[in-house]
């Protein structure tokens, strides 16, 4: 079974500029998850979706991260404009719909703002 | 509210067992995972205990789980240089499909 893809693996642009993120999650898991990890530290909510409506974002960024999922399978996590801050590991999960269902995560991508 | 904490670092000799501690503050959690990192990876799932149970054993995995004191552990016995990595303990609550809360994670480095 293919596991969660997510590209790119690696990004390094400047603050002020856009950057993009996609995620592929495991076929069939309608649940999917982004998460940003600092370095040294736990990885953190940023968006839930089931399908593609959206169960928690109470910690995006709103006024620069955006997130879509628009056909319940894929789905892409956008910053505009960067900032340093935002330099992580940005990773994707996904999971079946139920109780306790494990999540799955992809390899992550590191992102670095100049 | 949700707060998981572990200690950064521990260091054992290969060979040895492992005890990796984590303790939670959130009584309705009652999912807790375990979780292995190694460098530039994702996270992989080693192992996870209902809060219904005290302990969990999977090969050379063992969980133990004190609800009282909100306190969880994981044993790795034998360890092997393989199992070098970022351990992180996160904790789920009962309702349905719901964010993972982790801990900082433990950087375990086993010595040849």
């Amino acid at each position: 079974e293919a596991g969660v893809a997510q590209s790119p693996r690696y990004k390094i642009i400047e603050k002020r500029q856009s950057v993009a993120f996609w995620c592929n999650p495991i076929s069939g898991h309608a649940t999917l998850y982004w998460y940003q990890q600092i370095l040294g530290q736990g990885p953190k909510l940023l968006i839930q979706f089931q399908n593609n409506g959206v169960v928690d974002d109470s910690q995006l960024p709103k006024d620069r991260f955006s997130a879509e999922r628009l056909k319940g399978v894929d789905s892409t996590l956008k910053i505009q404009p960067a900032k340093l801050e935002d330099s992580a590991v940005y990773l994707c999960a996904s999971s079946l719909v139920g109780r306790g269902e494990t999540q799955y995560f992809g390899p992550g991508t590191r992102l670095l703002v100049l | 509210g949700e707060d998981v904490e572990q200690s950064l670092f521990l260091s054992v000799r290969e060979g040895d067992s492992s005890v990796i501690n984590c303790t939670y503050t959130d009584s309705s959690s009652t999912y807790l995972y375990w979780y292995k990192q190694e460098p530039g990876a994702g996270l992989q799932l080693l192992t996870y205990i209902f809060s219904n149970m005290d302990m969990k054993q999977d090969q050379r995995l063992t969980v133990l789980l004190n609800k009282k004191d909100k306190h969880l552990s994981l044993r790795i016995a034998d360890t092997q240089t393989g199992d070098s990595a970022i351990y992180f303990c996160a904790e789920s609550i009962n309702s349905g499909n719901t964010p993972l809360v982790f801990g900082k994670g433990t950087r375990l480095s086993v010595i040849a």
